[in-house]
């Protein structure tokens, strides 16, 4: 069975500041996605930026950027120029390309700090 | 493009009562999914349909839990009879077969007293 885990239950940075997010995933699978969503306290879960497991260059939306680390099963998250509306809570998300089911880790509260 | 719309926001109901929610997906997605999130925690899949038919509902408590999906397009989600532990929030998505990820709605609040 697939497993997500985040080990940072929390993380506070300072505006316009860097921030990583760490994600580390177990599966047996060679074919997956892997997903960042943002959820703000309106609750509705917002998709960040997506990751096909056979694409070797990290995926970049704007100011957010992975690091993906295929044979370590790492996935991490990286926020540039943080801004305030980036509070929230962070889901890191494995997706199997068999069977379409979505897993999710516990989820990083992110706080900015003006 | 319409987002997954999902009713109702909120809901309060007593324990041993029935409660239904509705899920309209993105049009054209064929897969559907139902989450629960209990507060602070990550979502937990409840069940997935490919159009009309349930791929995955190895997690959904089928004596007080109920899903359908009718057409392959909405949803409904009934609990009979509820717990208090069934509260928590109850999230739809959908996503296209082959490519990107899950969208989702805003959620349904449910608490249970």
């Amino acid at each position: 069975a697939q497993t997500v885990t985040q080990s940072q239950p929390e993380m506070s940075v300072q505006e316009a500041e860097t921030v990583t997010l760490s994600c580390t995933y177990d599966t047996s699978e060679s074919d997956y996605y892997l997903f960042w969503y943002k959820q703000p306290p309106s609750r509705q879960m917002i998709l960040v930026i997506r990751q096909e497991a056979y694409k070797q260059q990290n995926a970049t939306e704007n100011r957010f950027s992975v690091n993906f680390q295929k044979a370590a099963k790492s996935f991490s998250l990286k926020i540039s120029d943080s801004q305030l509306g980036d509070a929230a809570m962070y889901f890191c998300a494995y997706r199997s390309a068999r069977t379409y089911k979505y897993i999710f880790g516990t989820g990083t509260r992110l706080k900015v700090l003006a | 493009e319409a987002g997954v719309a999902q009713s109702p926001r909120y809901k309060i109901i007593e324990k041993r009562q029935s409660v239904a929610f509705w899920c309209n997906p993105i049009s054209g997605h064929a897969t559907l999914y139902w989450y629960q999130q209990i507060l602070g925690q990550g979502p937990k899949l409840l069940i997935q349909f490919q159009n009309n038919g349930v791929v995955d509902d190895s997690q959904l408590p089928k004596d007080r839990f109920s899903a359908e999906r009718l057409k392959g397009v909405d949803s409904t989600l009934k609990i009979q009879p509820a717990k208090l532990e069934d509260s928590a929030v109850y999230l739809c998505a959908s996503s296209a077969l082959y490519r990107g990820g899950a969208f989702f709605g805003q959620g349904t609040r449910l608490t249970v007293v």
